[in-house]
């Protein structure tokens, strides 16, 4: 099957730094990404879609600014939250999928701790 | 119209019994509708998937049912097992386009 992995699993950082996230499609080519938030007992929430080569495309109420997201292959997409604070504190989900028949397949998450 | 309604919230079966967590959906456009499990601290895993050109698709144990015409598509567990706790999301897209997901269904099988 189609296999998405994320890195780090867990990063802890201190207020005000940036911190990278990694999401990589291993083996196949993903033309699009996708970055969810996810909230204790709550569903996914769409941050953002990212197709490869272009600008990535923000929800409403997302800081572009913020988070900021890098495609710049078939097999890898990079999520930047910048000057983080603990409200980011989050677990966050990448998703890659595979051509536009809609499957995707998802990462296993970072959590992030801002402390 | 994007929305797509998960019901129960949680979800208690004893082991053997059937798990049953249904959604409904308003976007007529919606092409796709797959299931995800995700375990606590992992990320959701595609479990089975269907399209309404079908009206029921089986995977081992689970089976999903799908009505177009009431809208509303569900995922049975049968025989349900203690390895089955985790929370199922329903989730539907048209060709395309993102995820629209369900709130999410606490399913707890009791040994």
């Amino acid at each position: 099957g189609a296999v998405v992995s994320q890195h780090p699993s867990r990063v802890i950082c201190k207020s005000g730094t940036s911190v990278k996230i990694e999401c990589r499609s291993l083996d196949f080519q993903a033309t699009t990404m996708f970055w969810y938030r996810q909230f204790p007992k709550q569903s996914l929430m769409l941050m953002a879609t990212s197709n490869e080569g272009s600008k990535a495309t923000y929800e409403q109420g997302v800081e572009k600014d913020k988070f900021l997201i890098n495609h710049a292959s078939l097999t890898l997409s990079t999520l930047t939250v910048t000057s983080a604070h603990p409200e980011d504190s989050s677990f966050y989900i990448c998703s890659a999928r595979l051509h536009s028949y809609n499957e995707q397949f998802f990462g296993p998450g970072t959590r992030l701790t801002v402390l | 119209q994007q929305q797509v309604k998960q019901s129960p919230q949680s979800l208690i079966v004893q082991k053997g019994g059937i798990s049953i967590i249904n959604c409904a959906y308003e976007n007529t456009a919606f092409d796709y509708f797959p299931w995800y499990q995700q375990f606590p601290g992992k990320g959701p895993a595609l479990l089975i998937a269907i399209r309404p050109d079908v009206s029921e698709k089986k995977e081992g144990r689970f089976t999903i049912s799908f009505n177009k015409s009431a809208k509303q598509f569900s995922l049975h567990i049968m025989d349900s097992q203690p390895g089955d706790s985790a929370t199922y999301f329903c989730a539907a897209s048209s060709r395309g386009s993102r995820l629209t997901f369900g709130e999410g269904t606490q399913l707890t099988v009791n040994p």
